[in-house]
């Protein structure tokens, strides 16, 4: 079946520092791969997606690669700010038009 | 001007009743969708509606009922409420209901169920 899997429940770094944040998906065909970030209180709101294999892409700083050899799709971020900090859910659109939330990765960086 | 709006923001019932979460788009979107996120918990999706139609529905239990009476209304009708249920209910909509769409989310209604 689908799903998606984001490994780490928290991440915490100080500014400026590098993020990485691990998702891996399994599916048939070919998905649609999202980032959603979600800042305290309010709903998800898209960061970026990529919808052909082996793109990448970028929002704001942050980027991710559709990998299919490796059915990866990690967020990265080179510097990460403050205002960063927020869940960050990995999402799959499969070909039959249903949408998977990974488990979400808490952000917390500390000035 | 918010483009999805909920209400009410925040919803307090008791074990038993039933309430409305409602739910209104004004993004011109032909899908709409209810997800649930209880406390410490992630997202989980409950439901999704393409030209008010049901689409997809991960929800075990039928006391959660979605409700389109317009195109850009997607109200969610929860019967026999149980303290389990207490959780911040987001509904959100896309332009269509294809999976490559960008979702757009509601700011949420808080339900706490004693």
């Amino acid at each position: 079946g689908n799903s998606v899997t984001q490994m780490q429940g928290q991440v915490t770094l100080s500014e400026e520092e590098f993020l990485f944040i691990n998702c891996t998906y399994s599916t048939t065909g070919y998905p649609t791969l999202f980032w959603y970030v979600q800042y305290p209180g309010e709903g998800p709101q898209l960061l970026l997606k990529v919808t052909t294999a082996n793109n990448k892409g970028s929002s704001r700083g942050f980027e991710a690669t559709y990998d299919k050899g490796t059915t990866s799709f990690h967020l990265q971020k080179a510097s990460v700010q403050e205002s960063d900090s927020a869940v960050y859910y990995c999402v799959l659109g499969d070909r039959n038009n249903r949408i998977f939330f990974g488990d979400g990765t808490q952000l917390v960086v500390k000035p | 001007d918010p483009k999805i709006i909920q209400k009410p923001k925040y919803l307090v019932a008791v074990t038993g009743s039933e309430k409305i979460l409602i739910c209104e788009q004004y993004l011109g979107h032909n899908a709409m969708y209810w997800y649930r996120q209880s406390a410490k918990k992630p997202l989980e999706f409950m439901f999704s509606y393409s030209y008010q139609k049901l689409m997809d529905n991960q929800t075990a239990s039928s006391r959660f009922q979605p409700q389109s009476s317009k195109k850009n209304h997607l109200d969610l009708q929860i019967t026999a409420l149980k303290p389990d249920d207490s959780a911040t209910y987001f509904c959100a909509s896309s332009h269509d209901g294809g999976a490559r769409a960008e979702q757009f989310f509601g700011p949420g209604t808080r339900l706490t169920v004693l």
